[in-house]
């Protein structure tokens, strides 16, 4: 079945250092992305709407120039936390909207740590 | 570890009819449940969540949903489906200390 995979699935980084986060679908091309945010014992936040060649939109509340998200390809978005704080580590999942089905499918997620 | 199972992917109702959708867990931790909802084009909304207490979770538009442990379930109910209810459902776990495990999803389509 289609697979979307989220790179790293778990990072550690010192503070004021920027990671990248990529999000691949597998097996099918994705127009539409979506990049969540997790605290712990709490539900998704939607961050922002990623899409294949424009940028993206971003919730209220997010900082666009502290979320870098690129959407360059049909079947890769990243998101990078520039300058990462310890106020930054969450668990961040993405999804992917399969162009032709619109069926949508989840990554794994990414914890990230800041330290 | 902690999975979900959402059966159907595909539901069916008239409009105006009972919405049944349904999720079992598994969980080796007492579990804390959620139905999100995702209409097209746009990122999820949470309907509603169980962490502890009161059994029976009412959410948003309408929607309740009955966390049954002797039954591993937590499925997700509306006694009368409205044409914009039409949407893309997924019932997830809280996985371990945080992070969540979700359901594959279904697909809820109201027939006029």
């Amino acid at each position: 079945g289609a697979v979307v995979s989220q790179h790293p699935s778990w990072v550690i980084c010192k503070s004021g250092t920027s990671v990248k986060i990529e999000c691949r679908s597998l097996d099918f091309q994705a127009t539409t992305m979506f990049w969540y945010r997790q605290f712990p014992k709490q539900s998704l936040m939607l961050m922002a709407t990623s899409n294949e060649g424009s940028k993206a939109t971003y919730e209220q509340g997010v900082e666009k120039d502290k979320f870098l998200i690129n959407h360059a390809s049909l079947t890769l978005s990243t998101l990078t936390v520039t300058s990462a704080h310890p106020e930054d580590s969450s668990f961040y999942i993405c999804s992917a909207s399969n162009r032709n089905t619109g069926e949508l499918f989840f990554g794994e997620g990414s914890r990230l740590t800041v330290l | 570890a902690q999975s979900v199972t959402q059966l159907g992917s595909h539901v069916s109702v008239s409009e105006g009819a009972l919405v049944l959708l349904r999720c079992n867990y598994s969980s080796s931790v007492p579990p804390y449940l959620f139905w999100y909802v995702q209409y097209p084009n746009q990122g999820l909304q949470l309907l509603l969540k169980y962490t502890t207490g009161a059994t029976l979770v009412k959410g948003i538009n309408g929607f309740e949903a009955e966390f049954k442990k002797s039954e591993t379930s937590f499925h997700l109910t509306k006694p009368s489906a409205h044409m914009s209810d039409a949407a893309e459902y997924f019932c997830a776990v809280i996985r371990g200390a945080d992070g969540l495990t979700f359901g594959k999803g279904t697909h809820l389509i109201i027939q006029p």
